[in-house]
């Protein structure tokens, strides 16, 4: 069974511009959160989407949004990049909203501002 | 405001002895508990995990404690090997529905 994949795995965009990341979730998962892993800090929650709505928001702006599609995939967008927007992008996905279940995480987006 | 701390952003151990890893939180919502292990440049791998309504969970050399009353958890590594070297990342989560809180890790050492 696949996991967790995400795309691109390196992106490099410059100061002003907007990426696109995205994820595909384990088959039947139907909840995905985005995580924020900038140098020398932990995992920083982004968003979580559950059957195609967004259940939450982390403490970020708003040039950082996006949504889930009707298949469970997920797009993340960043407009207006930052150069502190440099960090490690992850995605995981669980089976369900809620209950006692882990998420299984993708190997991540290497996001470089420039 | 941090809900999930993890106060010591390094521990250093010989292999063999017992590693403890620290978390406390500060949300009393969160009722489901998560040790993540990560290495560089891979995402997070699920390791353990305790529902609020036990206080230890053991899956070989890894054991969980949960004190409730303290809002205090704890990864214990027995016995301690060099492959376990890498940033342990304690998360929470309700039942309700919240997402998937974490803490800043600990990055753990362990010597031959």
């Amino acid at each position: 069974e696949a996991g967790v994949t995400q795309s691109p795995t390196h992106l490099i965009k410059t100061r002003g511009q907007q990426a696109t990341l995205r994820c595909s979730p384990i088959s039947g998962h139907t909840s995905v959160y985005w995580y924020q892993q900038a140098l020398g800090l932990g995992l920083q929650f982004l968003l979580w989407y559950d059957e195609g709505e967004e259940r939450n928001r982390g403490n970020f702006p708003p040039r950082f949004s996006g949504r889930q599609f009707p298949n469970y995939s997920s797009e993340l967008n960043v407009n207006a990049l930052e150069l502190e927007d440099s960090a490690l992008y992850l995605c995981a996905s669980s089976p369900q909203w809620g209950g006692d279940t882990e998420a299984f995480f993708g190997q991540g987006t290497r996001l470089t501002v420039v | 405001d941090q809900q999930v701390k993890q106060n010591s952003p390094s521990l250093s151990v010989q292999e063999g002895r017992i590693s403890i890893l620290n978390c406390d939180y500060t949300n009393s919502m969160f009722d489901y508990f998560l040790w993540y292990k990560k290495y560089p440049a891979e995402g997070p791998t699920f390791l353990i995990s305790i529902s609020s309504i036990k206080d230890k969970n053991e899956d070989g050399r890894f054991t969980v404690f949960l004190n409730k009353s303290a809002k205090h958890l704890s990864l214990h590594i027995v016995p301690s090997q060099p492959g376990d070297s890498a940033v342990y990342f304690c998360a929470a989560s309700a039942r309700a529905g919240t997402a998937l809180i974490f803490g800043k890790g600990t990055t753990l050492s362990v010597s031959s």
